[in-house]
C-alpha cells in the first residue's frame, strides 16, 4: 500500500514570505501523480497544485511551485509571496495509476500566515 | 450547478439511528469519490463509482456503510445503525477520466 507522510503539524510564515511544506511518500509503482490540495475552514479540498511522475520538470501554478524528487520520493511544496488567504490546512496526495483511483493523503499540514 | 454538492451539509443524530447523505456530482463527471475524514485528520477512501458501478468498495469501514449511484449521477452513502466513532466529516468528488478529482464542502457527521 502507498503511504503519504507529512512530517510537519504546523507551520507559520509572514505574509509577504516564502515557506515550503514537505511531503514524502512510499510507493513501488513507475506512473502515479501526486497532487497538493488546500483546505480552508470551509472544508471545500481544493487543488492548488498536480505533478505528473513521469515529468521531470516540477509544475508551477502562479506562486506555488514543487520541488518533485523522484528518487527520493520526496515532493515539497513552495508558496512565495505568501498572503493571508494562504492559511489553511495542505494535504499531500498520492495517486497511482496502476492501484486503483483513490487518492491517498497525508494527515495535513496546518499553515497560519501571520501579517 | 457548477460544483460538487452535498447534502445536509451538517447532520446531527442519535446513536443507533440510520442517516444518508447525497452527493450531485459535477454534470458530465463519470467517476465519483466517497471519503471521510475524522477530526484533524486527512482523508480516508472509503469507495470509487465508475458510471453507476463500484469496482472498489475497500475503504468501507464495516457493513454498516453503503453506497449507490444511479443516473450515473447522483450517489447516496448509507450509515446504518450510527455509532459515535461514525463521527467525522464525509466528502464526496468527483472527476472526468484521468483527470484531478473536484470536492464538495461535505457533511459533518455528528453522533450524540
Amino acid at each position: 500500500a502507498q503511504t503519504v507522510t507529512q512530517s510537519q503539524p504546523e507551520m507559520s510564515v509572514q505574509e509577504a514570505e516564502t515557506v515550503t511544506l514537505s511531503c514524502t511518500y512510499d510507493t513501488s509503482e513507475s506512473d502515479y501523480y501526486l497532487f497538493w490540495y488546500k483546505q480552508p475552514p470551509s472544508r471545500q479540498m481544493i487543488l492548488v497544485i498536480r505533478q505528473e511522475a513521469y515529468k521531470q520538470q516540477n509544475a508551477t501554478e502562479n506562486r506555488f511551485s514543487v520541488n518533485f524528487q523522484k528518487a527520493a520520493k520526496s515532493f515539497s511544496l513552495k508558496i512565495s509571496d505568501s498572503q493571508l488567504g494562504d492559511a489553511a490546512m495542505y494535504f499531500c496526495a498520492y495517486h497511482g495509476l496502476n492501484s486503483g483511483y483513490a487518492l491517498n493523503f497525508g494527515k495535513g499540514t496546518s499553515l497560519l500566515v501571520t501579517p | 450547478g457548477a460544483g460538487v454538492s452535498q447534502s445536509p451539509s451538517n447532520k446531527v443524530t442519535e446513536k443507533g439511528k440510520d442517516v444518508e447523505l447525497r452527493c450531485d456530482p459535477i454534470s458530465g463527471h463519470t467517476a465519483l469519490y466517497w471519503y471521510r475524514q475524522r477530526l484533524g485528520q486527512g482523508l480516508e477512501f472509503l469507495i470509487y463509482f465508475q458510471g453507476n458501478s463500484a469496482p472498489d468498495k475497500s475503504g468501507l469501514p464495516s457493513d454498516r456503510f453503503s453506497a449507490e449511484r444511479t443516473g450515473e449521477s447522483v450517489s447516496t452513502l448509507t450509515i446504518q445503525r450510527t455509532q459515535q466513532e461514525d463521527s467525522a466529516v464525509y466528502l464526496c468528488a468527483s472527476s472526468f477520466r484521468n483527470q484531478p478529482q473536484h470536492f464538495g464542502d461535505g457533511t459533518r457527521l455528528s453522533i450524540l
